[in-house]
């Protein structure tokens, strides 16, 4: 059972506009929301998070949006450069444990 | 400060083999979880430890065991390897119930 989903298993972009990479949940018991970054033969690297008491948090160039009554976030990458080329995971923490569930990953390719 | 470290990187088994697959965390965590990721997939949980004891499990089989030692570093033991075995073993550290930091994983191929 994927109670976390990522539709979109790759995405391309022009250097400089907006990447959003979505991502869809089924439980709400959900609390805190993480996006990872990975690169090839690297492990996932932590990018930015959300409790679920706030709809929005914003790092830099990176903005995570969380809709718990449509059981939805995003993360927007504002503007985007080659470097962020890379797969997205986003993670979503089961209340009071430390037990997260992944999606299955968004491939982004930031063209020069 | 040193990151999650895992040893060894690539492993190559046969079915029926057994593995063991190692994880120091990263300075002053005190909580390791194990996650298998198959080709095309997210990690999928499989344990975590914390104070040496065992804090939580998934969805695999008893064949997954592991251990946890008073430094905090982490062990992953798979008996009676399966060909669907075949997957990238991270490991992540953490203080607590905060965000994971994860090793560059082990990668363990099963012919």
């Amino acid at each position: 059972d994927q109670q976390v989903k990522q539709n979109s298993p790759s995405l391309s972009v022009q250097e400089g506009r907006i990447s959003i990479l979505n991502c869809d949940y089924t439980n709400s018991m959900f609390d805190y929301f993480l996006w990872y970054k990975k690169y090839p033969a690297e492990g996932p690297t932590f990018l930015i998070s959300i409790s679920s008491i706030k709809d929005k948090n914003e790092d830099g160039r990176f903005t995570v949006f969380l809709n718990k009554s449509a059981k939805h976030l995003s993360l927007h990458i504002v503007p985007s450069q080659p470097g962020d080329s890379a797969v997205y995971f986003c993670a979503a923490r089961l209340y009071n444990f430390n037990k997260f569930y992944f999606g299955s990953g968004t491939k982004l390719n930031v063209k020069p | 400060e040193t990151g999650v470290t895992q040893s060894p990187t690539h492993l190559i088994k046969t079915r029926g083999q057994q593995v063991t697959l190692r994880c120091s965390s990263q300075s002053g965590h005190n909580t390791v979880s194990w996650y298998q990721q198959a080709l095309g997939q997210g990690p999928q949980f499989i344990f975590q430890y914390y104070r040496e004891e065992e804090n939580g499990r998934g969805n695999f089989p008893p064949r997954f065991s592991g251990l946890q030692f008073p430094n905090y570093s982490s062990e992953l033991n798979v008996n009676a390897l399966e060909l669907d075995d075949s997957a990238l073993y991270l490991c992540a550290s953490s203080l607590g119930t905060g965000e994971l930091f994860f090793g560059e994983g082990s990668r363990l191929t099963v012919l």
